[in-house]
């Protein structure tokens, strides 16, 4: 399987607690991004990383949440002191860079905070 | 800011015939759009896309159709199949660096046997 892969898959935490989740990217994308999504709604972009170098970060992104990709190749999503507000789908999408080009998305982890 | 909207939460459509989904969206910088279905539990998959600088792009079953001085797209799928069901999500880009993707909240189609 060469797509997105996202671990793990299911994660309940009690609230204030630090969860993290890791993606791996399909392995020609350079780009990597996180997306959070709430029941009926679409897909919010948080962030993206082209290789290493995170250049963009949205509003939603608090300053609880911190991303990273060490090595250019798979990413962490960390959350910090956990709200029950942060249950929702985190969805990993790696595409490559240099154009516009469609993002290919992992199956999703999906948080709930007790 | 809900800049790319999808009106209709949901659509019923008979086997064989045609769907025909809905996407508006409201920032002119948009010039890149994009349609993903997704099933439960697994993640959006592509599904097609279109420049601003077309107007019609056509795979197979499936055509989206812009229309850029009204903000509008749509997706026809022509003929509708049972595995056709699943949520559609519109999406748009500004920029030849889609990094920044805005998504509708989606579109349930259901197609009837």
């Amino acid at each position: 399987d060469t797509g997105v892969s996202q671990d793990p898959r299911h994660k309940i935490t009690k609230r204030g607690q630090n969860v993290t989740f890791r993606c791996d990217p399909i392995s020609e994308h350079n780009r990597l991004y996180w997306y959070r999504q709430t029941l009926g709604q679409g897909p919010e972009f948080l962030t993206y990383f082209q290789n290493e170098a995170q250049l963009e970060k949205s509003r939603l992104l608090s300053d609880r949440f911190s991303a990273e990709r060490p090595k250019g190749s798979f990413s962490t999503l960390e959350i910090q002191r956990t709200e029950q507000g942060d249950s929702a789908m985190y969805l990993c999408a790696s595409s490559l860079a240099g154009g516009v080009y469609e993002q290919y998305f992992g199956p999703g982890t999906r948080l709930t905070v007790t | 800011d809900q800049q790319v909207k999808q009106n209709s939460p949901s659509l019923s459509v008979q086997e064989g015939r045609i769907s025909i989904l809905n996407c508006d969206y409201t920032n002119s910088m948009f010039d890149y759009f994009l349609w993903y279905k997704k099933y439960p539990a697994e993640g959006p998959t592509f599904l097609i896309s279109i420049s601003s600088i077309k107007d019609k792009n056509e795979d197979g079953r499936f055509t989206v159709f812009l229309n850029k001085s009204a903000k509008h797209l749509s997706l026809h799928i022509v003929p509708s199949q049972p595995g056709d069901s699943a949520v559609y999500f519109c999406a748009a880009s500004a920029g030849n660096n889609n990094n920044d993707m805005r998504f509708g909240a989606g579109t349930r189609l259901t197609v009837k046997p």
